[in-house]
């Protein structure tokens, strides 16, 4: 059972915004732990796409942006691409659980 | 570069045990933390086992705890995860993963994802 939560899905046109939000609570996010993101392409190992809440590992493009805040974080994609057509992950550590979890995931449809 | 590959997975029937492997090259493995994530099929994403950069710390979710046991050998750069007692709810794709630090206890995340095994558990 995630601790995270994410919508099942967000589609949007090429070229436009797109935004998933990751809602946790006061013992993983809120207590203060980054945020991470990971996009999972078609039967594809998942592949980090933002770590510590807002950086970019080398070579993701400045399309995908991370924000923080409270009990929640939020992935937006700007000037939607076919390729980003895949499912999101968001994952942070839980301090009841001891360890990292994972958000329920959100599919991204391209329209 | 980086590699991890997983192997040991396959079809194996319910209260049978099997052992996935993962092994790692490209950095100094006993530096990082390790994970074994699964996904079953459809599904998400599920954090099963974490184990420190020395093996002194370990983690399990609650639906494999008692049955399953993480372990590694650094001096064969090889992560393990031992399944006991499979249930049919534990089939699903097992990746290994790499933490970017050393304890995996904390605000790490997951640079580096193997290609995963495959585990399905039917009679």
């Amino acid at each position: 059972q995630s601790v995270l939560t994410q919508p099942p899905s967000v589609s949007g046109a090429p070229g436009q915004r797109v935004t998933i939000s990751c809602t946790g609570s006061s013992s993983n996010i809120g207590a203060g732990y980054d945020v991470h993101w990971y996009q999972q392409l078609p039967g594809i190992a998942p592949k980090l796409l933002m770590y510590g809440n807002s950086n970019r590992p080398l070579g993701v493009p400045d399309r995908f942006s991370g924000s923080k805040s409270g009990t929640s974080a939020s992935l937006a994609i700007t000037g939607l691409q076919a390729e980003d057509e895949a499912d999101y992950y968001c994952q942070s550590y839980d301090s009841s659980l001891s360890g990292y979890v994972f958000g329920t995931g959100t599919k991204v449809t391209v329209l | 570069q980086v590699q991890l590959v997983e192997s040991g997975g396959g079809v194996v029937q319910p209260g049978r045990s099997l052992r996935l492997s993962c092994a790692a090259s490209g950095f100094t493995f006993s530096t990082y933390a390790m994970h074994w994530v699964r996904q079953a099929p459809g599904k998400g994403l599920e954090g099963v086992a974490i184990i420190s950069h020395d093996g002194s710390n370990k983690y399990y979710a609650d639906s494999v705890k008692g049955r399953f046991t993480i372990s590694r050998d650094n001096s064969k750069n090889t992560l393990y995860l031992q399944m006991n007692s499979l249930r049919a709810e534990d089939s699903a794709i097992y990746y290994c993963a790499r933490d970017n630090f050393g304890s995996g206890f904390g605000s790490g995340w997951l640079g580096y994802w193997g290609q995963g095994t495959l585990v399905t558990v039917s009679s």
